[in-house]
């Protein structure tokens, strides 16, 4: 069964104060590594996907890392509208066409001006 | 811009009643949609995935006489919930895949008193 685990729950910082946040994930084959941004009582917004340990993506002050282990989400400079809760979810290789996801609980960040 | 939308956005019903949540896809057709669940403060979890001319695949647990799914259309899938309880009240939020990356629609917050 694929497993998800995101640190810190919570995160606070300061303006301008960059920061990581970290996705541990077991699956028996990753067909993909998501991450998602989620604003109170809202859905969940797209921002990456990764594929393969050593995979980089960039997105504004977010930059998203891969290894086979974890993935890390990268907050360059952050401002106040960064606020947000972010999930992480993986897809594994099973089942075909099957496109189940498997979230974490999440990271609520807080960035404070 | 939006790809996924859902109706209504909240909805308060008295225990008992049947609920019905629309999710519509907005600039393309999706032979599949997913519906999944999320308390306070906890992962999104998968409810049932959405097959347009077919039977919904439930996930272990989920009730299926209870969230009764149809996926009438190509751009529209309709989860009811049947016979609604306070256990019930949750955060029912819908996706569609385009075409490799799952997008999720705003939510319906279900109350149920």
């Amino acid at each position: 069964e694929d497993q998800v685990t995101q640190s810190p729950e919570a995160l606070r910082l300061q303006e301008g104060e960059s920061s990581s946040l970290n996705c541990s994930y077991t699956v028996s084959g990753l067909r993909g590594l998501f991450w998602y941004r989620q604003d109170p009582g809202k859905g969940p917004e797209f921002l990456f996907t990764l594929y393969s340990a050593g995979e980089e993506k960039e997105k504004e002050r977010l930059k998203a890392t891969l290894t086979k282990k974890e993935s890390f989400l990268h907050i360059t400079a952050p401002k106040p509208e960064d606020s947000a809760t972010y999930l992480c979810a993986v897809r594994d290789n099973s089942g075909g066409s099957n496109y189940k996801l498997t979230f974490g609980k999440g990271t609520l960040l807080t960035v404070n001006p | 811009g939006a790809v996924v939308s859902q109706h209504p956005s909240r909805v308060i019903c008295k225990s008992g009643t049947s609920v019905k949540i629309e999710c519509r896809s907005l600039d393309f057709q999706a032979t599949t949609m997913f519906w999944y669940r999320q308390f306070p403060k906890q992962s999104l979890m998968l409810m049932a995935t959405s097959n347009e001319g077919s039977k919904a695949t439930y996930e272990q647990g989920v009730e299926k006489d209870k969230f009764l799914i149809n996926h009438a259309s190509l751009t529209l899938s309709t989860l009811t919930v049947t016979s609604a309880h306070p256990e019930d009240s949750s955060f029912y939020i819908c996706s569609v895949i385009k075409p490799d990356t799952q997008y999720f629609g705003p939510g319906t917050r279900l109350t149920v008193l």
